[in-house]
């Protein structure tokens, strides 16, 4: 069964203060994994995709990371308006469903 | 201007009814999806369906029922038999390509509380 763990679940950030968010997975045969930002009471919106252990994508103050076993979304000096609920997910090969974590809640604090 | 349109945004059930969710897309897209978020939790899926007329159950399928007539309309009835249906209802999109990893385009959702 596809698994996918974040850590931490609630993360408090000064503005400025770069940090990692962590998203843990186990799947039979990674087709994908996902990257979204969820503001309180709205959908998920996307923010990347990765494929391949290695890989590597930014946007603006962001950047995921992926290697066979976890993928990273690293926040540098990060802005008030960062904070939101971050969420994981996965495809497997069978191309079922995505598979979602528990998200991270961050905050930024000016 | 392309999208995927949940209504009502918020929506009361009372004891022993059953209650319609609409999800609509002009997006084009094969797939649709409904998952369930409740506080401090992930999405969790309710049911799914990649093709007209043909639909599957997710992880929670249990007290909700659906249909898929139209491939722009993929609404979702949370039945009496749902003991729990206070949460976040989450409908998506996607596109349906030959790897499967096609990114998920979601609704703004809506809001389910018991009266």
């Amino acid at each position: 069964e596809d698994q996918v763990t974040q850590s931490p679940e609630a993360l408090r950030l000064q503005e400025g203060e770069s940090s990692s968010l962590n998203c843990s997975y186990t799947v039979s045969g990674l087709r994908g994994l996902f990257w979204y930002r969820q503001d309180p009471g709205k959908g998920p919106e996307f923010l990347f995709t990765l494929y391949s252990a290695g890989e590597e994508k930014e946007k603006e103050r962001l950047k995921a990371t992926l290697t066979k076993k976890e993928s990273f979304l690293h926040i540098t000096a990060p802005k008030p308006e960062d904070s939101a609920t971050y969420l994981c997910a996965v495809r497997n090969s069978g191309n079922t469903p995505l598979v979602f974590g528990k998200g991270t809640r961050l905050s930024v604090i000016a | 201007d392309g999208g995927i349109t949940q209504s009502p945004k918020y929506l009361f059930r009372k004891e022993g009814q059953n209650v319609t969710l609409s999800c609509e897309q002009n997006l084009n897209h094969d797939a649709m999806y409904w998952y369930r978020q409740d506080p401090g939790q992930g999405l969790r899926l309710i049911y799914y369906s990649q093709i007209v007329n043909d639909f599957q159950k997710g992880d929670i399928a249990e007290g909700y029922s659906v249909s898929r007539e139209k491939k722009e309309s993929f609404p979702l009835t949370v039945t009496s038999a749902q003991k729990n249906p206070t949460a976040f209802y989450l409908c998506a999109s996607s596109p349906r390509g030959r790897g499967g990893s096609e990114k998920l385009f979601f609704g703004s959702g809506t809001q389910l509380s018991v009266l």
